[in-house]
C-alpha cells in the first residue's frame, strides 16, 4: 500500500515557465511534508516543507501548496531554470512518540527538465 | 558534502561475499537511517537508529544487518546477497523532531553479481 505516490514519473518544461509538481498521500495521520530534490550520483537534497496546519509555504522561486481534504499538496517552481533539471521526490511524515526517530514516506519521485 | 558521508560510493559484490556499507554524520544528529532506492520505486525505510538504539526494522531479510555503535556512525552489514538486492543504499541523519527532516548521504551504489 503506497501511501505517497506522485503519478507523474516526468515533466518537460521551458525555461522561465512554471513547473508544477503534484503528490498525493493517502494516510490522514501525516501532518508534515516535504520536498527532496535529487541530482544524479547525489543523495536527496531538502528542499522545501509545509505543516499540516498551513496551506502554503513560500521560498524563493518555490512554493508548496497543502490541500488537506484532497491529501494533495503540489511544488511549484517560478520560474524556472535548467538547473532545477532533477528528480523531486515528495515526503510526509506522521507524528510518533519523542523519542522515536521521525520517518518520512516518500512517493516513487518525478523526473524534471528544464529545457533551455 | 552534506555533512552525511557515505563509503564506498560504488560496490560490486558477489553472491557469497560479506561486505559493509558504512555512515558517518558529524551534524549532532540523534537518529540515523537506511533507505534503498531501486529503479523507479520510492525510497523504502530500511531500519532507523534513535539514540543508537534500532526502533525500526522494515521486514528486512536478515542478509542486511544493521550497526550503530554510536550516534554518529552507521553500519550496513551485507552477506549472501541476491541481484535483487541491487540498489542505491542511502544513510540518512535527523533529529527526533518530527519538523525536521533528513540529511541524506550520496549512497552507496551496489551491484550484486
Amino acid at each position: 500500500d503506497q501511501q505517497v505516490k506522485q503519478n507523474s514519473p516526468s515533466l518537460s518544461v521551458q525555461e522561465g515557465r512554471i513547473s508544477i509538481l503534484n503528490c498525493d498521500y493517502t494516510n490522514s495521520m501525516f501532518d508534515y511534508f516535504l520536498w527532496y530534490k535529487k541530482y544524479p550520483a547525489e543523495g536527496p537534497t531538502f528542499l522545501i516543507s509545509i505543516s499540516s496546519i498551513k496551506d502554503k509555504n513560500e521560498d524563493g522561486r518555490f512554493t508548496v501548496f497543502l490541500n488537506k481534504s484532497a491529501k494533495h499538496l503540489s511544488l511549484h517552481i517560478v520560474p524556472s531554470q535548467p538547473g532545477d533539471s532533477a528528480v523531486y521526490f515528495c515526503a510526509a511524515s506522521a507524528r510518533g512518540r519523542e523519542t522515536s526517530g521521525s520517518r518520512l514516506t516518500f512517493g516513487e519521485g518525478t523526473q524534471l527538465t528544464v529545457n533551455p | 558534502e552534506t555533512g552525511v558521508t557515505q563509503t564506498p560510493r560504488h560496490l560490486v559484490m558477489g553472491m557469497t561475499n560479506k561486505k559493509s556499507l558504512k555512515c558517518e554524520q558529524h551534524l549532532g544528529h540523534n537518529a540515523m537511517y537506511w533507505y534503498k532506492q531501486s529503479a523507479k520505486k520510492p525510497l523504502e525505510l530500511m531500519f532507523v537508529y534513535s539514540l543508537e538504539e534500532r526502533v525500526e526494522n522494515n521486514s528486512v531479510p536478515s542478509r542486511f544487518s544493521p550497526e550503530c555503535p554510536n550516534s554518529s556512525h552507521l553500519f550496513l552489514h551485507l552477506h549472501t546477497l541476491q541481484p535483487e538486492d541491487s540498489a542505491l543504499y542511502l544513510c540518512a541523519s535527523g533529529q527526533t523532531r518530527e519538523s525536521d527532516g533528513y540529511t541524506f548521504g550520496s549512497g552507496t551504489r551496489l551491484t550484486v553479481v
